[in-house]
């Protein structure tokens, strides 16, 4: 079965950086693009990054660009999110999506990560 | 950029019909998606491209998108069914995801 799994959030300090990853399993991760999106605590659902099936197209939200960094490795069947720069408005629960093919919208979502920016 | 718009709360009693709507620009011109989240869970898609829905998401639910508004529309509502629920559209001009805010359905 499709399976994401997050990992490597945690508590770090505004400024430093952090790099989250997303284990896929149970399908062809070369063949799917995937989205990073967010929640802080208690608001609702934020778009983050995506990468095409092939990491050649990637765009990001303006909140995150120019800090954040998506990329992957088909051959370990990872995505990963480099987040430097933090600012404590970067506390979330980090998701990994997997966008439908030929579609717009994600079928598979991963469980997530929480990451705290705090001194 | 795009902007959805969804009520904070809907409630209902069980057993009713619950509709949650999503307002966005001339929204009908695009494919709407909607997402159930229960409390400390990942989101769950349960209709697509307005009115899909997809294997094991049951007939109770279903969506509808015309003018400004797109609807997801849950009949015979359960208590199972509390949650928070979220639209989501593709903006083609800058290739991104755009969410509403997200309501609430509380079954009373």
């Amino acid at each position: 079965q499709v399976r994401l799994v997050e990992s490597g959030g945690g508590v770090v300090q505004p400024g430093r950086s952090l790099r989250l990853s997303c284990a896929a399993s149970g399908f062809t991760f070369s063949t799917y693009a995937i989205h990073w999106v967010r929640q802080a605590p208690g608001k609702g659902l934020e778009w983050v990054a995506v990468l095409s099936d092939d990491g050649s197209i990637k765009y990001y939200a303006d909140s995150v660009k120019g800090r954040f960094t998506i990329s992957r490795d088909n051959s370990k069947n990872t995505l990963y999110l480099q987040m430097n720069s933090l600012r404590p408005e970067d506390t979330a629960v980090y998701y990994c999506a997997r966008e439908g093919l030929n579609a717009y919208y994600s079928d598979y979502w991963g469980q997530g990560t929480l990451v705290t920016v705090s001194s | 950029s795009y902007v959805l718009t969804q009520p904070p709360s809907v409630s209902v009693a069980p057993g009713q019909t619950a509709r949650l709507t999503c307002g966005g620009n001339n929204i009908r011109s695009k494919s709407v998606h909607w997402y159930q989240q229960r409390p400390g869970q990942a989101p769950v898609l349960v209709v697509y491209n307005d009115n899909g829905r997809p294997s094991g998401i049951p007939e109770r639910f279903s969506g509808s998108n015309s003018g400004n508004t797109a609807t997801l529309t849950i009949s015979r509502v359960e208590a199972g069914d509390e949650a928070d629920f979220y639209c989501q559209v593709w903006e083609a001009s800058n290739d991104h995801w755009v969410f509403g805010g997200g309501t609430k359905l509380t079954v009373l």
